[in-house]
């Protein structure tokens, strides 16, 4: 198992351009999830989906979309980067619903997002 | 939004010393408390996941409690060795949307 996996692993863009990270998962997983790291920050959750179809707003959502494309995949799109992006973002999943008692989240290697 | 801090922020200690550190979270509508251990250049691995009052759970040299009264969980590494150096973050769940919201780690380093 691959476990959870994320392209690109590096990116630099400019500000105003647009793209989609890409989030897979090979765990069958329900839950997944769209985290940020900042220098001096936790992990901030941006978007999460609690199962296929359906997609939820966390903590930091501005200027970002998501989709759901199956229970694999789940996307983070920014559509008009902006210097304020610029972070590591994490995809992570986990096996039950959201609101588990239990429930492990399983993180991917990341992404290194550069606005400039 | 729930409030995780995590004490101290950085720990420098030798090979072989035993360590601690602390996460405070709220005790109100608590569900779960995670800890995840992140190296360098990785992604967060979990450790453990705690729900009950008194809970402790142990991984080899690593160890965990629970106090949700009070709202604070202590991680414990026994004998530290310097593979042990990483960022360690703790979670909480809790509140009406469940959501993981995650303190900003205590860097532990290890000097051999």
């Amino acid at each position: 198992n691959a476990g959870v996996t994320q392209t690109p692993k590096f990116q630099v863009l400019k500000t105003g351009q647009s793209m989609t990270l890409q989030c897979a998962q090979d765990m069958n997983h329900n839950s997944m999830y769209w985290y940020r790291q900042d220098p001096g920050m936790g992990l901030r959750l941006i978007y999460y989906s609690a199962s296929e179809g359906t997609t939820d707003k966390g903590e930091v959502p501005n200027g970002y979309n998501v989709s759901r494309l199956n229970k694999r995949e789940f996307s983070l799109r920014l559509e008009s980067a902006a210097p304020s992006q610029t972070s590591v973002y994490f995809c992570a999943s986990s096996e039950e619903e959201l609101g588990s008692l239990t429930d492990t989240q399983y993180f991917g290697p990341g992404t290194r997002l550069t606005v400039l | 939004i729930l409030n995780v801090e995590q004490s101290p922020q950085s720990l420098h200690v030798q090979e072989g010393d035993s360590t601690n550190f602390t996460c405070s979270f709220p005790s109100s509508n608590f569900y779960a408390l995670h800890w995840y251990r992140w190296e360098t250049a990785k992604s967060p691995e979990a450790l453990f996941v705690m729900t009950l009052n008194g809970d402790e759970k142990k991984k080899g040299r690593i160890s965990a409690t629970l106090n949700t009264k009070e709202g604070y969980s202590y991680l414990y590494i026994k004998g530290s060795q310097p593979e042990d150096s990483a960022t360690y973050l703790c979670a909480s769940r809790g509140g009406s949307q469940g959501n993981l919201i995650f303190g900003k780690g205590t860097k532990l380093s290890v000097k051999p």
